[in-house]
């Protein structure tokens, strides 16, 4: 069985600091990792996903798969980072559905 | 840029009664999905759908739960018989074709069966 461990529940930082919201994943095969975000009143949207190995809105996540880890970071924290942070796996063939972990709640103090 | 669309955005009901939720999925995908999320829980996935049946479901899309397509734009979910712990945000999400293409998520139904 897959899982996702997102060990924080909330995470405050000042604007400008270095953000690094932590993700561990269980899974016997090749997984797919994503990170989707939800700002206030908005639904689930994509931020980013392992294989595509690029930077969304400053942020960088890399698949470390010794460690069973895809942790999220920033270098600099902006206000509008605020938001509930999501990490995601899905096992790496075909249709197949997303295993969430609890969510980590980003905010980013003036 | 085409969005999911789940309507209603809140239903209460009773226990007991049956709910529908309703998703209109972005036109050219393919793929279509239902997860939940009870309050201050996980996102969980329920059912997966492609080419007019169920592909993948979870242990808790039991009998009381059914999905389809009936009129080939709509993606519905039923609860036959709603529970108090049936309360929760319900979430459609589809996807174009191929492993790796994103799942794009709707706004959700808060779901409240009093």
């Amino acid at each position: 069985a897959q899982r996702v461990t997102q060990p924080e529940k909330l995470l405050s930082v000042f604007k400008g600091a270095p953000v690094e919201l932590k993700c561990n994943y269980s899974y016997s095969g090749s997984p797919e990792l994503f990170w989707y975000v939800q700002y206030s009143r908005q639904r689930l949207q994509l931020l980013l996903r392992h294989i595509s190995r690029e930077s969304i809105k400053g942020f960088t996540a890399d698949l470390n798969k010794g460690e069973t880890s895809f942790h999220l970071k920033k270098p600099f924290a902006q206000e509008e980072d605020s938001a509930m942070y999501y990490c995601a796996l899905s096992r790496n063939s075909g249709n197949t559905p997303l295993v969430f972990g609890k969510g980590t709640r980003l905010s980013v103090i003036a | 840029e085409p969005e999911v669309t789940q309507t209603p955005s809140h239903q209460v009901t009773q226990m007991g009664q049956e709910v529908i939720l309703r998703c209109v999925p972005i036109s050219n995908h393919l793929y279509f999905y239902w997860y939940r999320q009870i309050l201050g829980q996980k996102v969980e996935f329920l059912v997966s759908f492609y080419n007019n049946e169920i592909s993948e479901k979870s242990e808790i899309f039991d009998d009381q739960f059914s999905v389809e397509r009936p009129d080939g734009s709509n993606f519905t979910l039923k609860i036959r018989s709603t529970k108090l712990e049936d309360s929760a945000m319900y979430f459609c999400a589809t996807r174009q074709r191929g492993s790796a293409d994103t799942q794009y998520f709707g706004p959700g139904t808060r779901l409240t069966v009093l």
